[in-house]
Parts: structure tokens; sequence; C-alpha cells
């Protein structure tokens, strides 16, 4: 069964870069058959979606987001990441990790099938 | 882009059914059948609930349905249960890699 973790600061300075991480276990992140993706939710609102990247580093973003969001992979690891730069108030959310199905049957073409628990970021001075 | 538009709440006493709707453009939800649904209980991650428009994953209780017609997407949940109070989340690939989701509707069981 494949799980999810995110892991990064949880309190943030205004104009700092946001760094986050997100380990999958129980599964490889290079099986080529999903994205891996980062989605983010501010206090008492909405899901936004930030962007998502291919096992091989092919990265899409959200057009509103794509100038300060950077996504990487690190296969060796299992790992993917999040970078966020020069944060505001803004950005204060909780941020999830999950998965994106890179295909159909049997697998859930752009559907997130699995999520992480989500981190706290909080931005203040 | 703008996000896809779900009614704020929605509410229905346990057995009745209820509608959700997700209103897009021919660009998103138009254009492609790649309509997702998501459950979110409080301080809980989403889980998916409908992938495709109208497929349910396992484990997936099948009084939960989707449909699509023309630009707007349907969740239906039948037999309503306390369980199923919820925030409900649309979703729908956009064209060019690109995903929008639904600003979410507040479910509550009377």
């Amino acid at each position: 069964q494949v799980e999810l973790q995110e892991s990064g600061p949880g309190l943030m300075k205004p104009s700092q870069t946001l760094s986050l991480t997100c380990t999958v276990s129980g599964g490889s992140i290079s099986s080529g058959i999903y994205y891996w993706s980062w989605i983010r939710q501010h206090p008492g609102k909405g899901l936004e979606w930030i962007g998502y990247i291919y096992y091989t580093g092919s990265t899409y973003y959200s057009p509103s987001l794509e100038s300060r969001v950077t996504i990487s992979v690190d296969t060796s690891k299992n790992q993917f990441s999040l970078k966020v730069s020069s944060v505001t108030a803004a950005d204060t959310a909780v941020y999830y990790c999950a998965r994106v199905g890179a295909t159909t049957h049997p697998y859930y073409y752009y559907a997130m099938d699995v999520w992480g628990q989500g981190t706290t970021v909080t931005v203040s001075s | 882009q703008s996000a896809l538009t779900q009614p704020p709440s929605a509410s229905g006493s346990p057995g009745q059914s209820i509608t959700i709707s997700c209103t897009g453009t021919s660009s998103d939800i138009g254009g492609y059948n790649y309509v997702s649904w998501y459950q979110q209980h409080s301080g809980r991650a989403p889980k998916l609930m409908i992938y495709e428009v109208t497929k349910r994953p396992s484990g997936v209780p099948d009084r939960f349905s989707g449909s699509k017609s023309g630009n707007t997407a349907s969740l239906t949940v039948s037999g309503l249960q306390a369980e199923d109070e919820a925030d409900y989340y649309c979703s729908s690939y956009a064209g060019s890699n690109n995903l929008l989701f639904g600003g979410g509707t507040k479910v509550t069981v009377l």
C-alpha cells in the first residue's frame, strides 16, 4: 500500500523560500504510471492545485503559481519536492502531496487516489 | 483559468438523495471526461470518490455516483448517511497538463 508523507518547516518569514518534501513509501516513484502532485488549502478555503511532476523530471504547474514554484524529483530517495519562492502571508496553507494517475484503466487518469496527511505552513513575521 | 463553480452548501435528511453540481467550461469539464470528486472530512486529507466522471474506486459505496452534461458535472449521494457529512470538491483536467478544483460544497446531514 503506497503512502505519502510531507515534511518541512511549519513556520516561515515573509520573503523566504518554502521547501517541502514528500516521501513515497510502499511503491516506486519511477513506476511511470503516475504524476506526483502538490496541492494546497488555505485556512477554511478550498483546494488549489499547484503542479505535478513525472519521474523523468517533466513538470507542469498551475499558471497562477508557476512564476514562484519549482517541483523536483529524487528517484534515488523516492521523494519529490516543492519550492515556493518569496512567500507571503497568502502562502499560509496546508500543503498536501498526492499521486495522480497518468494513464487510464486500471489507473485513475488525472485523479488523485493517494494523499499525504498534509503539513501546515504558516508565513508570519 | 478560473476555479470550477460549486454551490457552497447542500443538505438532506438521512436516507434522502442530494446532488452537487460543478460547472466549468468547454475547456475543462466540457472538453474532457476527466472529472473527479473528493470527500474531505474536517481536519483530514481528501479522499477520491469518483474519477473519470462516473467511475468509483474500490471501496467507495455505490451510493455515490457521478455524471456529466455539457460543461456541468454532478455528484449524487443516495441514501444519505450521517458519515457523508463532509466537504466535497470536484476537479477537472483542463488541457495542457493543468488541473482545476471547484470551490467546494459543504454537505450537511440534517
